[in-house]
């Protein structure tokens, strides 16, 4: 089965520093969403990304996040001067479709320190 | 608003048996996912059920989608202690202008004893 992949598998960072999270879709995906999971709640919805642009952002979302699709593979998301309450587990997702299965990476465990 | 809701939040039962866990939401959906979280790992995408669909199978998999009363239900049956895992369900909402997000409930832990 085709799958997400997302490097690193683990980043530690100093608060204030900036960090980008990398994934690599699937290749005939359109959609690409991030989301993500702070320890022992659920997961959220950060991002989603079709046709080079933000379709749609939560609140979360804000000027220190930003998004990225620099060349047909990758999908990257830059998290600017990191806080304490990044630290989370950060989830890439394509879709063929908008309204079908998204397929999840196994995700990037963010801790700032 | 909340969407998907999940219930039990926790459910522990004995290998062989069957469990039962159930996603409540609140807005119309286009479809709805489950997902399988093994401790601190990735999403693991078990079934979709679409709106005008009312039951799936999938293996030991069985889902039900009732869109009158907002209320999914995932059954494993006979289960095994590799089903130990959190799973989730995940609405495709049509609220909002956006059919592209998915909104995840809290999860059910569910521990299968062997």
């Amino acid at each position: 089965e085709p799958e997400v992949t997302q490097t690193p598998s683990h980043q530690v960072t100093q608060m204030g520093q900036e960090v980008i999270l990398r994934c690599v879709p699937i290749s005939n995906h359109l959609y690409f969403y991030w989301y993500r999971q702070i320890l022992g709640q659920k997961v959220e919805f950060l991002v989603s990304f079709y046709n080079n642009e933000i379709s749609e952002k939560s609140e979360i979302f804000d000027d220190q996040f930003s998004v990225e699709r620099p060349d047909g593979s990758n999908f990257t998301l830059k998290i600017r001067s990191t806080k304490l309450e990044d630290s989370a587990m950060y989830f890439c997702a394509s879709s063929y479709d908008g309204g079908g299965r998204a397929f999840f990476g196994q995700g990037t465990r963010l801790t700032v320190v | 608003s909340q969407q998907g809701e999940e219930d039990p939040q926790a459910l522990s039962i004995q290998e062989g048996e069957n469990a039962t866990m159930n996603c409540s939401y609140k807005t119309s959906i286009n479809n709805l996912q489950w997902y399988r979280q093994n401790s601190g790992r990735g999403l693991v995408h078990l079934i979709l059920i679409r709106s005008n669909e009312r039951e799936k199978h999938s293996g030991r998999l069985r889902v039900t989608l009732d869109t009158s009363k907002k209320s999914s239900s995932l059954l494993i049956t006979a289960s095994r202690a590799a089903d130990t895992a959190s799973y989730f369900c995940a609405t495709d909402g049509l609220s909002g202008g956006s059919n592209y997000k998915l909104t995840f409930g809290k999860g059910t832990l569910l521990t299968v004893n062997p």
